[in-house]
């Protein structure tokens, strides 16, 4: 069991927009500790998609979006293409646990 | 650009211990103004990523509390590369092994790029 919550499997049509919700708690995302999101493509290694809740690193494209909202984060991907078809994983720092915490793991389907 | 890549025995027996390098291209581990940490997580097979540890620059270690009697994360400098070993492995411990350059502030951390992982298999 995983100390932030993903839906287990999300998906879309090509040119729509999903959201990946991440549940965390007040030992977590509700003590101020920033999320950050991962896709990782079948048999590559994860990838740095959003950085310290909304910021997106050089090279990917501004269709990926985050936000953070009390104990709740979320990615959205917007425009959705078949490339974009993945797990995508939440991540941030618990203190009550002393340990950087990964939700999951979400896999988006392209339809 | 920065390049990560990961060394190891990928095939072990229960009780044995687990040490895989991770070679670093593209910086200096040892640069006075380095803002990272050098670390690794997994991946078990049909599971999600889990955090292990990592080492920054200067010598601190963070490690997971499920395997902080376990591991040690350490760097040579002299190689540009950074070791992990964690002790007496069993078969929950086989996974892909992703070495991983880390950024800490004062919000968390964050795993700014991985090595393309390896393969370590536990078995009798």
């Amino acid at each position: 069991q995983s100390v932030l919550t993903q839906p287990p499997s999300v998906s879309g049509a090509p040119g729509q927009r999903v959201t990946i919700s991440c549940t965390g708690s007040s030992s977590n995302f509700g003590a101020g500790y920033d999320v950050h999101w991962y896709q990782q493509l079948p048999g590559s290694a994860p990838k740095l998609l959003i950085f310290g809740n909304n910021n997106r690193p050089s090279g990917v494209p501004d269709r990926f979006s985050g936000s953070k909202s009390g104990t709740s984060a979320s990615l959205a991907i917007s425009g959705l293409q078949a490339e974009d078809e993945a797990d995508y994983y939440c991540q941030s720092y618990d203190s009550s646990l002393s340990d950087v915490v990964f939700g999951g793991g979400t896999k988006l389907t392209v339809l | 650009q920065v390049q990560l890549q990961e060394s190891g025995p990928g095939l072990l027996k229960p009780s044995e211990t687990l040490s895989l390098t991770c070679a670093v291209s593209g910086y200096s581990i040892n640069s006075v103004n380095s803002f990272y940490s050098w670390g690794w997580i997994r991946r078990p097979p049909g599971k999600g990523l889990e955090w292990i540890g990592s080492m920054s620059h200067n010598g601190n270690t963070y490690y997971s509390p499920s395997l902080t009697s376990r591991i040690t994360i350490s760097i040579d400098t002299s190689k540009n590369q950074f070791s992990l070993k964690l002790r007496s492995v069993t078969a929950a411990d086989t996974a892909v092994y992703y070495c991983a350059r880390e950024k800490r502030y004062s919000s968390g951390s964050y795993l700014l790029s991985c090595g393309q992982g390896t393969l370590v298999t536990v078995s009798s």
